[in-house]
């Protein structure tokens, strides 16, 4: 069956720090990945949208890459901050992962 | 202005019980959605309508049926209520049939079932 996994369940990091989160995919090849912020209590925010034939996208201190030979992406938060801590989804067609909850210390 | 809308916020019922919950958009999107997230916090497709018309329905029971009187809303009903059925019920809303497009969401329902 189709699966979209993040393995990571909880990421714990300093401030200043890069976060890196992954995504893998299974028995499917989607035409694009998302990737999702959601805060406790609230709904998810979308953030990014990678598609197959991009490499890379970066949006101020995100990036995101989506590598179809390894069915995976990588989300990266650079120089992290406190207000960074929050639970993030990837997703496709929608399918999304459990989600890795991310606290940045200070 | 709210872009996508639900209630109630809160919704606390004994087993047994019929509930409703309301959603609305107000972005003029085509296609609408209904998800179950569950206590593990895993995100669930239940349904999606596009311009009022069902297109996805996934391994939900009859019990949960969803209705759009128009493309801004569309209302979740659940006869039977079941202690399983707890959990936050998110609605979201995209320009896109497929969830390609950026799918925005409400704050979500939290249904106790007692």
């Amino acid at each position: 069956s189709q699966k979209i996994e993040q393995n990571s369940e909880a990421l714990n990091i300093q401030e200043g720090k890069t976060a890196t989160l992954t995504c893998n995919y299974t028995n499917y090849s989607p035409a694009y990945l998302q990737w999702y912020r959601q805060d406790p209590g609230r709904g998810p925010v979308f953030l990014l949208l990678i598609r197959e034939n991009e490499k890379e996208k970066r949006k101020e201190r995100l990036k995101v890459t989506f590598d179809t030979t390894l069915k995976q992406s990588l989300f990266h938060i650079t120089a992290s901050q406190p207000a960074d801590s929050a639970t993030y989804l990837c997703a496709t067609l929608m399918r999304f992962g459990a989600g890795t909850r991310l606290t940045v210390k200070p | 202005d709210t872009a996508v809308s639900q209630t109630p916020k809160y919704l606390v019922t004994q087993m047994g019980n019929d509930k409703s919950i309301k959603c609305e958009q107000n972005l003029g999107h085509d296609t609408m959605y209904w998800y179950k997230q569950d206590s593990k916090k895993f995100l669930k497709i239940m349904f999606s309508y596009n311009n009022k018309e069902l297109i996805i329905n996934e391994t939900v029971p009859n019990r949960f049926s969803p209705k759009s009187p128009d493309k801004a809303h569309l209302n979740l009903h659940i006869n039977s209520l079941e202690l399983g059925d707890s959990a936050v019920y998110f609605c979201a809303s995209s320009q896109g049939r497929q969830g390609g497009e950026t799918q925005y969401f409400g704050p979500g329902t939290r249904l106790l079932v007692l």
